[in-house]
């Protein structure tokens, strides 16, 4: 079965310091991963997708099969960058109903 | 384009009450999900519907809970009756496919 998990609950760190925040799934088959993001009583939106391979406000993530994970990592974080973090995965050539993490928030303090 | 357009923002109402979420996914996009966030459980899937058509309803808590789309432009999420433990924030969200899923503000809502 297909799952999403983010390890960290909270996650704080200072203004300019790097920050990594964990996602690792399960699927047996080949995963679409996407990072979402919800800054305070806003929508969810989308952060990062990977096959797009871009980076975003400073945001990168790499799947990596091997280890089945999808770190967000960001080298310099912002206090701007407080928010709900969301990881999810997609299956199939339609990719249906995406499988969403916990959620991981993160707090950056100035 | 306005985007998912979800009403009301928010709702309170007493325990026993029925209440109906609507939802107005984006022109054009086949996929219309159903979720529940709260504090302790995060982001949950409660429905999603494929060209209208309900898909995966194994998310939904109880018969209390019920979801409609009687067209392409048009859900409704309803619970009665309501329960204190209803209170949450209720998103809708949108998809074409294979591309990014769009979701509304919300409903938050509160029952007492």
């Amino acid at each position: 079965a297909q799952r999403v998990t983010q390890p960290e609950k909270l996650l704080s760190v200072f203004k300019g310091a790097p920050v990594e925040l964990k996602c690792n799934y399960s699927y047996s088959g080949s995963p679409e991963l996407f990072w979402y993001v919800q800054y305070s009583r806003q929508r969810l939106q989308l952060l990062l997708r990977h096959i797009s391979r871009e980076s975003i406000k400073g945001f990168t993530a790499d799947l990596n099969k091997g280890e089945t994970s999808f770190h967000l990592k960001k080298p310099f974080a912002q206090e701007e960058d407080s928010a709900m973090y969301y990881c999810a995965l997609g299956r199939g050539s339609t990719l249906g109903r995406l499988y969403f993490g916990r959620g991981t928030q993160l707090t950056v303090w100035p | 384009d306005a985007g998912v357009i979800q009403s009301p923002r928010h709702e309170v109402t007493e325990m026993g009450q029925e209440v109906t979420l609507r939802c107005k996914p984006i022109s054009g996009h086949d996929y219309l999900f159903w979720y529940r966030q709260t504090m302790m459980r995060g982001l949950e899937l409660l429905i999603y519907f494929n060209n209208n058509v309900p898909i995966d309803d194994s998310g939904m808590p109880e018969d209390r809970f019920s979801a409609k789309m009687p067209n392409a432009s048009f859900s409704t999420l309803k619970i009665q009756p309501s329960e204190p433990r209803d209170s949450a924030v209720y998103f809708c969200a949108s998809r074409l496919t294979y591309n990014e899923q769009f979701f509304g503000p919300g409903t938050r809502l509160t029952v007492l």
